[in-house]
């Protein structure tokens, strides 16, 4: 079985374009989440989804950041206007549901220049 | 909103030796634990769940919970170089399906 493929691994966007990142999750699981790394705030929740639903999107994130579930198997999250404090890795995580194993993806590491 | 404090920041460990982590949830609702490990360039993985108060063992892993004080601590007997990771401790709202993460401890394990 396949895990969580994200798409690209490394991305540059210079300040003020509209960068969109991709997920694919396990197959047949039903919960996607969107997070944010960095080292001062670790693990950052920005979006997530429970049978294609948004359950959470992100509170403070959710003025330039996007996540959209188009099908049970592919998620974007699109950032726009990127700025510079945007620079993160930023992973993609699906489960089965509540209570069981997330599992991540590689993530993409954006860089805003 | 809810907070996941971990300690210490970084942890180094001599090989076999026992490394202990520590974590704590600000929020009541938030009462069911995830220990995460992370080796670079790769996302994190989960170690083992702790739901119910007391031990959990798995191996070399140990995780106890006590939930009055929502208070899990993660030891690791007989630590090996391939622990050397960031480690997260996430706690879950069972009702909201949310999963919120702490900043992380970094483990170095000196041969």
């Amino acid at each position: 079985d396949a895990g969580v493929t994200q798409t690209p691994r490394h991305e540059v966007a210079e300040k003020g374009q509209t960068i969109i990142l991709k997920c694919e999750p396990v197959s047949g699981h039903n919960d996607l989440f969107w997070y944010r790394q960095t080292k001062i705030q670790g693990l950052e929740l920005l979006s997530y989804f429970r049978s294609k639903s948004l359950m959470e999107d992100g509170g403070a994130f959710k003025d330039r950041f996007k996540a959209e579930m188009l099908n049970s198997s592919f998620s974007t999250l699109k950032i726009q206007p990127t700025e510079p404090k945007d620079s993160a890795v930023y992973l993609c995580a699906s489960s089965l549901g509540v209570g069981t194993e997330v599992f991540f993806g590689k993530g993409t590491r954006l860089t805003v220049v | 909103q809810q907070k996941v404090q971990q300690s210490p920041e970084s942890l180094s460990v001599p090989e076999g030796g026992m490394a202990s982590l520590n974590c704590t949830s600000s929020d009541r609702n938030f009462q069911y634990f995830w220990w995460y490990r992370q080796h670079s360039g790769e996302g994190p993985k989960a170690l083992m769940s702790i739901f119910s108060d007391g031990d959990k063992k798995e191996g070399r892993f140990t995780a106890h919970l006590n939930k009055a004080s929502l208070h899990v601590s993660l030891h690791i007997r007989d630590s090996q170089p391939s622990d050397s990771a960031l480690y997260f401790c996430a706690s879950m709202n069972y009702n909201q399906g949310k999963l919120i993460f702490g900043q992380g401890t970094k483990l170095s394990i000196k041969p």
